[in-house]
């Protein structure tokens, strides 16, 4: 158990739909990350959060938002949901935001757009 | 933009004995991480061992151990007297800035 934690387990959702997606970092942690897994694009960095601004941004949708609140929870939002936005999508954090911080992965949120 | 290869998409190797899985990578940084993780069918990213760009010794954590090559950008992890409980997709990593770089993964079949 690494200590992050990724809610809901699963999503399944049609097309065109809005979902949400749920991060709480390890105790302590400042930074979250959000990775994308698909069988397409394989692992992709999606966006990072420090202490609630936001980072640095990968190949992140215009159609996928993100932030991280005051209590250092971050949600990712997915909206007008296409069937190739199924994937597994990891959540990761790490006390600072520096690359030799170590990135703890959560179990991810598995989401299925039909 | 940062790249991460795995040419090897599967590998096999029998219970006890060693295996090595290939990663390259390329980079303009100076100053860079390099990792292994492990997805095991429960999905959880798992860090197996990590290596500092700076640093010439090669990183060992118990039956893992890597060879980084810094001028060929190649960075190879290896398994010794593999078990059951290894078999896995293991994915190199590298840092751009502070986001991960993966590459396409390697996935690991231990036979008894």
């Amino acid at each position: 158990d690494s200590g992050v934690t990724q809610t809901p387990k699963h999503l399944i959702t049609a097309t065109g739909q809005r979902v949400t997606l749920r991060c709480s970092p390890r105790s302590g942690d400042l930074s979250v990350y959000w990775y994308q897994q698909s069988l397409d694009q394989g692992l992709q960095f999606l966006i990072q959060y420090y202490n609630g601004e936001e980072r640095a941004k990968g190949n992140i949708l215009e159609r996928f938002s993100a932030q991280q609140f005051p209590d250092l929870h971050s949600e990712l939002n997915l909206s007008s949901l296409e069937l190739g936005d199924s994937a597994l999508y990891f959540c990761a954090s790490s006390v600072g935001g520096q690359p030799y911080n170590e990135q703890f992965f959560g179990p991810g949120t598995r989401l299925t757009v039909l | 933009a940062q790249t991460v290869t795995q040419s090897q998409p599967e590998m096999s190797v029998q219970e006890a004995e060693t295996v090595t899985l290939s990663c390259t990578y390329d980079t303009s940084e100076s100053d860079y991480y390099l990792f292994w993780y492990k997805q095991p069918p429960s999905r959880q990213m798992i860090l197996v061992i990590r290596q500092e760009a700076y640093k010439q010794q090669n990183a060992t954590e118990n039956r893992f151990s890597v060879n980084f090559q810094k001028a060929a950008k190649s960075f190879s992890l290896k398994i010794s007297d593999s078990q059951l409980g290894d078999a896995a997709m293991y994915f190199c990593a590298q840092t751009s800035g502070s986001r991960l770089t993966f590459g396409e993964g390697t996935q690991l079949t231990v036979n008894p």
